[in-house]
């Protein structure tokens, strides 16, 4: 049973606009959230976090979004950048166990 | 700054022998992770270290084990390699246990044959 979903395989955002990625969770001992960002033949490089105490989180162009009662969170990207073109994935931890949880990811593409 | 550095590369092994995934930090981490990523999926944690001396199992630790020397190396091992453990395998570490950004190396892709 997968607790971190990405339902998402694919997004594809005009330059310039908005990219908005949205994972969900089942485990509600989770407390903490994380999303990376992996260009293909990398390693993931971490973007930004959230604490389950707060319900967002902002670093530049990057921002999340926590909803804890809908077992929500979403990454708002603006204005999205050709870079930004990679796939997202979404992580938790807490709930008592060691390491991450990870979504299957979301393929970001910028189009130009 | 090298951060994690993960050896090999690639590895193309035949079924049956055995195969040391490397893994060294610079980063004086206490902790470190083992995870592996199959096509379609996310990242799942094989093991895990919270401090030299100590490891632990995460959600697919079969047919893996792992040692925990000093603080900077992590290598993990597959004793008898099997077809389904080709996958592409990462080692991360943070600077504690738990709630902390983890960091990731470049990967070793290994295929099993």
């Amino acid at each position: 049973d997968q607790q971190v979903k990405q339902n998402s395989p694919s997004l594809s955002v005009q330059e310039g606009r908005i990219s908005i990625l949205n994972c969900d969770y089942t485990n509600s001992m989770f407390d903490y959230f994380l999303w990376y960002k992996k260009y293909p033949a990398e390693g993931p490089t971490f973007l930004i976090s959230i604490s389950s105490i707060k319900d967002k989180n902002e670093d530049g162009r990057f921002t999340v979004f926590l909803n804890k009662s809908a077992k929500h969170l979403s990454l708002h990207i603006v204005p999205s950048q050709p870079g930004d073109s990679a796939v997202y994935f979404c992580a938790a931890s807490g709930g008592g166990a060691d390491g991450l949880t990870f979504g299957k990811g979301t393929h970001l593409i910028i189009q130009p | 700054i090298a951060g994690i550095t993960q050896a090999p590369t690639s590895q193309i092994l035949a079924a049956g022998r055995r195969m040391t995934l490397r893994c060294t930090q610079d980063m004086r981490h206490n902790a470190m992770y083992w995870y592996r990523q199959d096509l379609g999926l996310g990242l799942r944690l094989i093991h895990y270290s919270n401090t030299a001396g100590t490891t632990g199992k995460g959600e697919v630790p079969d047919g893996y084990s792992v040692s925990r020397a000093n603080t900077d190396d992590f290598p993990l091992t597959l004793a008898s390699a099997v077809p389904s453990q080709t996958s592409v395998y990462f080692c991360a570490s943070s600077i504690v246990p738990g709630n902390q950004p983890q960091h990731f190396g470049d990967g070793t892709r290994l295929s099993i044959l």
